[in-house]
């Protein structure tokens, strides 16, 4: 069936290093897409989304990149800071399902 | 202050019991949702209603049952029928003509 699936379950670097989180999709009729954070024992938190109308978008410390022709789909996190460890999960979803499919994450630990 | 609430955090229960989890939520959000996480593992969909007094089912409804009364509240119901229900949930809404969804803290419950 369709899903959405990150290339690596971990990925370690250190602080004050840009972090790359990779995530592939299937699903071509996707049209939204969206990073979340969640840290351990807490409710994921939103970072970031993009529309399959743009390739780019950018927030504070944050970019997402979305290569349609490949399917894949990029968070990047700069300056990595301790507080940025935690699970990221990326979802995606077509505007008539009206429901999110997650992957299954990716764990970031920043070393010292 | 506005959001999601979802109680107890952490909930014990003996095998064949039914118990109730709640989620409510103050951000006149339409959509409302319950998903299932297990440890090392992706957010997967229960339940998701998009009105009060109308849900659907998700990827993994066997087992669970819900009920949408009123727009702020979406409780899920675990019965003895569900085989493994030793997990953390997860509630979420989103407004009616967004695509982002705002999580709750989560439950994690342990059937013995």
């Amino acid at each position: 069936g369709e899903s959405v699936g990150l290339h690596l379950p971990t990925l370690s670097v250190q602080e004050g290093d840009n972090s790359i989180i990779n995530c592939a999709y299937s699903n071509s009729a996707s049209d939204y897409f969206i990073w979340y954070k969640q840290e351990s024992g807490k409710g994921p938190q939103f970072i970031i989304d993009i529309r399959s109308n743009m390739d780019k978008r950018q927030g504070q410390r944050v970019t997402v990149l979305l290569n349609k022709t490949v399917k894949h789909l990029s968070l990047q996190i700069a300056a990595t800071q301790p507080g940025d460890s935690a699970v990221y999960f990326c979802a995606e979803s077509r505007r008539s399902a009206r429901q999110l499919t997650f992957g299954s994450g990716t764990q970031l630990t920043v070393l010292p | 202050d506005g959001g999601i609430t979802q109680s107890p955090k952490y909930l014990f229960r003996k095998e064949g019991q039914n118990v109730t989890l709640s989620c409510e939520q103050n951000l006149n959000h339409d959509a409302m949702y319950w998903y299932r996480q297990d440890p090392g593992q992706g957010l997967r969909l229960i339940y998701y209603s998009q009105i009060v007094n109308d849900f659907q089912k998700g990827d993994i409804a066997e087992g669970y049952s819900v009920s949408r009364e009123k727009k702020e509240s979406f409780p899920l119901t675990v019965t003895s029928a569900q085989k493994n229900p030793t997990a953390f949930y997860l509630c979420a809404s989103k407004k009616g003509t967004g695509d982002e969804q705002y999580f709750g803290p989560g439950t994690r419950l342990t059937v013995t």
